[in-house]
């Protein structure tokens, strides 16, 4: 049973667009959601989080935005930059839990 | 700062031999994770040391499955017995926590150790 799902499992999109991911989820007990990139033969690394007391975060050219009601998450990436291909993980977590739940990922590819 | 660095890279083993991965955490890090990835799917959580008490552990882990971190410093994944399903990326994080909160903090991720039974 995923309680985290990134239903695209790759995405195409031209440099200096706008780039979007989208991430699901069904446990209504999550508080917490965080995105992660990750490069071949590395780690993933952190990108940027959102707690579910708010519904947008933004960093630089990153923002994420949380719909509670739809259990639906997204991360914004403008411009897209061809450093920004990577896989894009989206993760969850709640309150007393020392484990995050991760989705699949995304593949993101900015294309020149 | 050098990072969480994790040896192997790489592990080939024929099945029901022993394997020991070890991570090296940053320095100032008090939470270690322990988590494993297989092709197209995300990191999976294996274990979860507080300094060098083991904490949580999942329940899917199997008694093969044993994690360390005898001083709170480094950390050792031992699998016993080795399967061909214990194929897989696995990879150690290490947080900084200030609170006795639960995860809101951002890991540093090793670049893992790619096991491959055979």
């Amino acid at each position: 049973d995923q309680q985290v799902k990134q239903n695209s499992p790759s995405l195409s999109v031209q440099e200096g667009r706008i780039s979007i991911l989208n991430c699901d989820y069904t446990n209504s007990m999550f508080d917490y959601f965080l995105w992660y990139k990750k490069y071949p033969a590395e780690g993933p690394t952190f990108l940027i989080s959102i707690s579910s007391i708010k519904d947008k975060n933004e960093d630089g050219r990153f923002t994420v935005f949380l719909n509670k009601s739809a259990k639906h998450l997204s991360l914004h990436i403008v411009p897209s930059q061809p450093g920004d291909s990577a896989v894009y993980f989206c993760a969850a977590s709640w309150d007393s839990n020392y484990q995050l739940i991760w989705g699949a990922g995304t593949k993101l590819i900015i294309k020149p | 700062d050098t990072g969480v660095s994790q040896n192997p890279r790489h592990k080939i083993t024929k099945r029901g031999q022993n394997v020991t991965f070890r991570c090296d955490p940053i320095s100032e890090h008090n939470r270690l994770y322990w988590y494993r990835q297989t092709l197209g799917q995300g990191p999976e959580f294996l274990t979860y040391f507080q300094n060098e008490a083991q904490l949580e552990k999942s329940r899917l882990l199997s008694d093969r499955f044993s994690a360390e971190r005898p001083k709170g410093s480094f950390s050792t994944l031992e699998i016993q017995r080795t399967e061909q399903g214990d194929s897989a990326m696995y990879l150690c994080a290490s947080s900084l926590a200030l609170t006795r909160q639960a995860i809101n903090e951002k890991l540093f991720f090793g670049s893992g150790t790619q096991l491959s039974v055979l």
